[in-house]
């Protein structure tokens, strides 16, 4: 079953807008969050994670907003810029060893549309 | 470019018959995970390998085998193809387990079951 539950499922936004991608997970055991960005015909990158000591990250354009307490984390992408479109995937991992290793737990993915 | 890379880029079998897949880690990285993505959908663990052994494996049945090789580089073998196996299959390498949420994937092989 899916462990990590992203919304919405596609996006569109103007070009110097806010994106903003959510995600939602269960399980407690999970200790690390991160966001990748997939372009078409290439793998997932990795653009920014967060641990849930911090309830916020920052780097450039991007943030993770992080609230332990409600399970959920979500992607900030301020000024998008048309080179953002993209589909984006949240993710969660125990960093931890449990018996399925290290496994990254992904969401279903985000289609981003930032028009010019 | 991450430096992970896969062969073949695309491959098209028919159902019944086996694949194998191919992946070189990035240098330095001892870890490999391998994923399977379906159209439209997030990436599926399918299994980890470090240091030539399996280190986890996600909800794949044993026709699901891999290997690591001692340079690190890994296969994924998959046998009895069903049409659900069609995707895109990623390799993902990382330098240690310590620093294992590190995951840098390769372009991926798509593969088609007809």
């Amino acid at each position: 079953q899916q462990q990590v539950k992203q919304s919405p499922q596609s996006l569109i936004v103007q070009k110097g807008g806010i994106s903003i991608i959510n995600c939602a997970y269960e399980n407690t055991a999970f200790d690390y969050f991160p966001w990748y960005q997939q372009f078409p015909g290439k793998g997932p990158a990795l653009l920014i994670a967060i641990r849930p000591d911090v309830s916020e990250k920052k780097e450039g354009r991007f943030t993770i907003s992080f609230n332990k307490s409600a399970k959920q984390f979500s992607l900030h992408i301020m000024d998008s810029q048309p080179g953002d479109s993209a589909t984006y995937f949240c993710a969660a991992s125990i960093v931890q060893y449990s018996n399925s290793g290290y496994a990254l737990n992904f969401g279903k993915g985000t289609s981003l549309l930032v028009t010019p | 470019e991450t430096g992970v890379t896969q062969s073949p880029t695309h491959l098209i079998k028919t159902r019944g018959q086996q694949v194998t897949l191919r992946c070189s880690s990035q240098s330095g990285h001892n870890t490999v995970s391998w994923y399977q993505q379906a159209l439209g959908q997030g990436p599926q663990f399918i299994f980890q390998y470090y240091r030539e052994e399996e280190n986890g494996r996600g909800n794949f049945p044993p026709r699901f085998s891999g290997l690591q090789f001692p340079n690190y580089s890994s296969e994924l073998n998959v046998n009895a193809l069903e049409l659900d196996d069609s995707a895109l299959y990623l390799c993902a390498s990382s330098r240690t387990l310590a620093e294992q949420e590190t995951q840098y994937f390769g372009p991926g092989t798509r593969l088609l079951v007809l």
